[in-house]
């Protein structure tokens, strides 16, 4: 059981605008930053937004982040089919003293 | 560029050990943490443990605390993962990532992994 909170699934048609929740509690995403990653099938994971709502260089600005209280969101404009990956949120955990990741969303580009 | 690569994966019985390495390339070693992050097959991801740039802090997981060590060497460029009493729940891809310079989730880039299986 994953300390945040992830749907399972989602899913698109391309050119479409999809949205992951990923909900954590005052000891997580409420006191700490939200991250997300991205891994393509048979990959390793890919850094996609970091400190909340940031891109590191090479991620297009179709990909973006947010964070209210103790839920981050990403959301994923004009869907491609290259996006179809697994999408993980993670963030450190201050009661744990360790870091926490949600339990994956599987995105489907229909 | 920065490159991560794991070694020491393979196949262990319940209550043996395994040490993983993890040769870092491409940047300052020394002046970043580490993590290890872990991944049973068709599972989703778990961290497992971090280390800070001079290996003053190590912070790790429930599920591996007691049994697991984490460790480098800032000399060798290089990050270890020491495995006791394994359990079948530890088969798993294990990644090596490049951290930040502060305690934070900020994982980036991640080693190929190594497949590590726990079987009698």
């Amino acid at each position: 059981q994953a300390v945040l909170t992830q749907p399972p699934s989602a899913s698109g048609t391309p050119g479409q605008r999809v949205t992951i929740s990923c909900s954590g509690s005052s000891s997580n995403i409420g006191s700490n930053y939200v991250y997300w990653y991205q891994q393509l099938p048979g990959t390793a994971p890919k850094l996609l937004i970091y400190r909340n709502d940031q891109r590191p260089s090479g991620v297009p600005d179709r990909f973006s982040g947010s964070k209210s209280g103790t839920s981050g969101s990403l959301a994923i404009s004009g869907l491609r089919s290259e996006d179809e990956a697994d999408y993980y949120c993670a963030a450190w955990d201050d009661s744990l003293s360790g870091g926490v990741f949600g339990g994956g969303t599987k995105l489907t580009v229909l | 560029q920065v490159q991560l690569v794991e070694s020491g994966g393979g196949v262990v019985q319940p209550g043996g050990s395994l040490r993983l390495s993890c040769a870092a390339s491409g940047f300052t070693f020394s002046t970043y943490g580490l993590h290890w992050v872990r991944q049973a097959p068709g599972k989703g991801l778990e961290w497992v443990a971090f280390i800070r740039f001079d290996g003053s802090n190590k912070y790790y997981a429930d599920s591996v605390k007691g049994r697991f060590t984490i460790s480098r060497d800032n000399s060798k460029n290089t990050l270890y993962l020491q495995m006791n009493s394994l359990r079948i729940e530890d088969t798993a891809v294990y990644y090596c990532a490049k951290g930040s310079t502060t305690v934070t989730l900020w994982i980036d880039p991640w080693g190929q992994g190594t497949l590590v299986t726990v079987s009698s």
